[in-house]
C-alpha cells in the first residue's frame, strides 16, 4: 500500500495547456508539500500545506495553484504551461514540520512540456 | 531556508572503496537531514542529526554533525552497487532547503 501516491507518473503536454497532478497520502500526516526537481536534480520546495492551509509559498509563479480538499490530498494545478516547467514534481508529507521530522515522498511526476 | 553546500557533486568509486559526501553551511544549522535518491526514484529519508558533534551509524553508513553545527558528513564504508544514487543533505528552520546532492556511481 503506497504511502504517498501521485498521478500521473508521466505527463507530456503542449505549451499553453493547463494540467493537474494529484497527490494522496494515507499516513495520516498533517503537512503536505510540493517539490520541483529540475534537470540538474536540484530539489526545491514550492508549497507547504498544514491541515489544508497554505503555510509556505516559495517564489512560485501564480500559474501554479495548489488545492487541498482535505488533509490527505494536495493537488497541483498548472495553467498556461511553459517549456521551463518541464521537471519532476514530487509530493511529500510529514507529521508536523518537515524541518523536524522525516518526510515521505511520492514517486514523482515527470512533466515534459513540448 | 538555510543554505547548504554539498561536495563533491559527483563521485565514481570501485565497489569496496569508501565514499564520503560533505555538507557545509556558513551559518549554524538547526539540524541536518540526509536523503538518498536512487536513479529514477524519489528521495528517501535516511537520518536526522540534531546535536552538536552527533554521530550516528546505520550499518555501513556513518553520519556526523560538526561541533559548530555548520557541517555534516555521510561516510559509506566498503561501497556496494546498491549504494548508487544521489545523496542529499537538507536543513532549515521553517522550510527545508536541500543541498544540490552528491551523485555516487559504484562500478562492480
Amino acid at each position: 500500500d503506497t504511502a504517498v501516491s501521485q498521478t500521473p507518473k508521466y505527463l507530456v503536454t503542449q505549451m499553453g495547456n493547463d494540467k493537474s497532478i494529484k497527490c494522496e497520502q494515507n499516513l495520516g500526516h498533517d503537512t503536505m508539500y510540493w517539490y520541483k526537481q529540475d534537470s540538474k536534480k536540484f530539489l526545491k520546495i514550492m508549497f507547504s500545506y498544514n491541515n489544508k492551509e497554505l503555510i509556505i509559498n516559495e517564489t512560485v509563479p501564480n500559474r501554479f495553484s495548489p488545492k487541498s480538499p482535505d488533509k490527505a490530498h494536495l493537488n497541483l494545478h498548472i495553467n498556461s504551461l511553459e517549456l521551463g516547467d518541464s521537471a519532476v514534481y514530487f509530493c511529500a508529507s510529514s507529521q508536523g514540520s518537515q524541518v523536524n521530522t522525516e518526510a515521505f515522498f511520492g514517486q514523482g511526476t515527470r512533466l515534459t512540456v513540448v | 531556508g538555510q543554505q547548504v553546500m554539498q561536495i563533491p557533486q559527483y563521485q565514481h568509486v570501485q565497489e569496496g572503496e569508501d565514499f564520503t559526501t560533505y555538507c557545509n553551511s556558513s551559518t549554524t544549522l538547526s539540524n541536518i537531514q540526509w536523503y538518498k535518491q536512487r536513479p529514477g526514484g524519489h528521495p528517501v529519508f535516511l537520518i536526522q542529526l540534531v546535536k552538536s558533534g552527533e554521530v550516528k551509524k546505520q550499518k555501513r553508513l556513518t553520519f556526523q554533525f560538526g561541533e559548530a553545527k555548520k557541517n555534516s558528513s555521510l561516510h559509506i564504508t566498503a561501497t556496494q552497487t546498491t549504494d548508487v544514487g544521489t545523496y542529499f543533505c537538507a536543513s532549515g528552520y521553517s522550510t527545508l532547503t536541500f543541498g544540490k546532492g552528491t551523485m555516487l556511481l559504484v562500478s562492480p
